[in-house]
C-alpha cells in the first residue's frame, strides 16, 4: 500500500450531474497529480496541486477543477458529466515539485456517467 | 510535442524473459519510469531512469538510451502474477508533467 487514499471507490452519476472526487496525500508529501484513465489506455494527466496551487495543466476542459487544502488533500471536481467522463480516476502524490521523486498513486474512483 | 510508443500486446512463459520496449518523443526530457499496473488497479512504482544505462532492481531491469529515445524493461523468471501491463511514462523537463504511454498488456503462460 502507497498510503494515498482516494474516495469514493466507485460511483455512478447520470449526464449533466456534478461530481467530486477525494484524495488524501502520502504523510510528507506535498503535490497532488490528478489523472483521467479510459478502459485499455494509459493514465491522462488531468492537473497537479502544490501547496495548495494549481502547477500544470493537461488538455481537459473548464469544467474539471480541483483543489488543494492545507493538509495537502486534494479534490477533483467535474460539472456537467458527459458520458466519455466514464473512466478510473487516479490522484498521485510526490514528495517535492521538481527531482526524481516518483509519484504513489491511490486505488482510484471508478466513475461510470449514464 | 510528446509521443510514447510502446507495445500493445506481449505474450511470454512463466519462467522465461521477456523485454518490454518504449520509444519517446518530448520537448524536454527529465526522466522516465516504469510502472506495473493489474486490472481494476492503481499503478504500483517499478523504476525510474534519468541516466543512460540499466538499473537493476531484482527480477526487473530497466534500460535508457537518452540519445535513441529509448526504454526497455526486461522481466526475468517469469511468474503468473506479473501478467499486468506495463506502463512507460516519461517526465517533461518543461513543466514537469508525466506523461503516460498507453501500456502494453503483458500475458503469462503456464
Amino acid at each position: 500500500e502507497t498510503g494515498v487514499t482516494q474516495s469514493p471507490t466507485h460511483l455512478i452519476k447520470t449526464r449533466g450531474q456534478q461530481v467530486t472526487l477525494r484524495c488524501s496525500s502520502q504523510s510528507g508529501h506535498n503535490t497532488v497529480s490528478w489523472y483521467q484513465q479510459a478502459l485499455g489506455q494509459g493514465p491522462q494527466f488531468i492537473f497537479q496541486y502544490y501547496r495548495e496551487e494549481e502547477n500544470g495543466r493537461g488538455n481537459f476542459p473548464p469544467r474539471f477543477s480541483g483543489l488543494q487544502f492545507p493538509n495537502y488533500s486534494s479534490e477533483l471536481n467535474v460539472n456537467a458529466l458527459e458520458l466519455d467522463d466514464s473512466a478510473l480516476y487516479l490522484c498521485a502524490s510526490s514528495s517535492t515539485l521538481s527531482s526524481a521523486d516518483t509519484q504513489y498513486f491511490g486505488p482510484g474512483t471508478r466513475l461510470t456517467v449514464l | 510535442g510528446q509521443n510514447i510508443d510502446q507495445p500493445t500486446e506481449m505474450t511470454a512463459t512463466e519462467g522465461a524473459i521477456v523485454q518490454i520496449n518504449c520509444t519517446y518523443q518530448t520537448s524536454g526530457f527529465n526522466g522516465l519510469f516504469w510502472y506495473q499496473q493489474h486490472a481494476g488497479e492503481a499503478p504500483t512504482f517499478l523504476s525510474y531512469n534519468v541516466l543512460d544505462g540499466l538499473e537493476e532492481k531484482g527480477r526487473f531491469s530497466s534500460f535508457l538510451s537518452r540519445s535513441k529515445g529509448y526504454s526497455y524493461l526486461l522481466l526475468k523468471e517469469l511468474q503468473m502474477k506479473d501478467s499486468a501491463s506495463y506502463l512507460c511514462a516519461v517526465r517533461d523537463r518543461k513543466d514537469d508533467k508525466i506523461i503516460f504511454g498507453k501500456g502494453t498488456r503483458l500475458h503469462i503462460l503456464p
